[in-house]
């Protein structure tokens, strides 16, 4: 059974370029969140997709986009990119709307340096 | 104020040591308690989860909670090298939202 999985490991953009990142959730999940972790500091929720749809938000500006398909994979859009949003991208799934907290699982991240 | 507050660290402790880990937070509203094991490069673990006020126990580890005081903690037991890594406290909001802990790295040495 599949983790939970992300591409690409890693990559290296510009000031003012556009990325785009990927997640599949955990077999059986449909509800994906993704968090922003800078070097030293604990992640940040960035905003969760549930039913295609994003259902909350954390305190990110609209550069920050997301989709989520109807196999429940989904993408983090990030425009305009800053030297700010070099960080460790990790894509979190759980079961269920109300899924419980505990049964969340990470995937290993996508590392975005911005030069 | 962070709604979550840990030392960073480093904590750098001899193999067999036991390790406190602790976290304060501001939001009473917070009911789940986590905390979260992370290798370098890697995505986080859970290591263990505690509902409301209490302790918890599995293996060498244990989890307190005391929502009196907003204060949680983890203890390690007979620390391994392989326990080296950063640990992570987070509390749940609303839609399974997690909140961190800047996270505190450690080091067991042999």
């Amino acid at each position: 059974d599949a983790g939970v999985t992300q591409s690409p490991t890693h990559l290296i953009k510009t000031r003012g370029q556009q990325v785009t990142l990927r997640c599949s959730p955990k077999s059986g999940h449909d509800t994906v969140s993704w968090y922003q972790q800078a070097l030293g500091q604990g992640p940040q929720f960035i905003f969760q997709y549930y039913e295609e749809e994003e259902r909350q938000r954390g305190n990110f500006p609209d550069r920050f986009s997301g989709h989520q398909f109807p196999n429940y994979s989904s993408e983090l859009n990030v425009n305009a990119l800053l030297l700010g949003d070099s960080a460790l991208y990790l894509c979190a799934s759980i079961r269920g709307g109300q899924g419980i907290v505990y049964e969340q699982y990470f995937g290993p991240g996508t590392r975005l340096t911005v030069t | 104020q962070k709604e979550v507050e840990q030392d960073p660290g480093p904590l750098s402790v001899p193999e067999g040591a036991i390790v406190s880990l602790n976290c304060t937070y501001s939001n009473s509203a917070f009911q789940y308690f986590m905390w979260y094991r992370q290798y370098s490069r890697k995505g986080p673990e859970l290591l263990m989860y505690t509902y409301s006020s209490g302790n918890k126990e599995d293996g060498r580890f244990t989890a307190q909670v005391d929502k009196s005081s907003k204060y949680i903690s983890l203890f390690i037991r007979d620390s391994q090298p392989s326990d080296s890594a950063t640990y992570l406290c987070a509390m749940a909001g609303g839609y399974n939202k997690l909140i961190f802990g800047a996270g505190t790295r450690l080091a067991v040495h042999p």
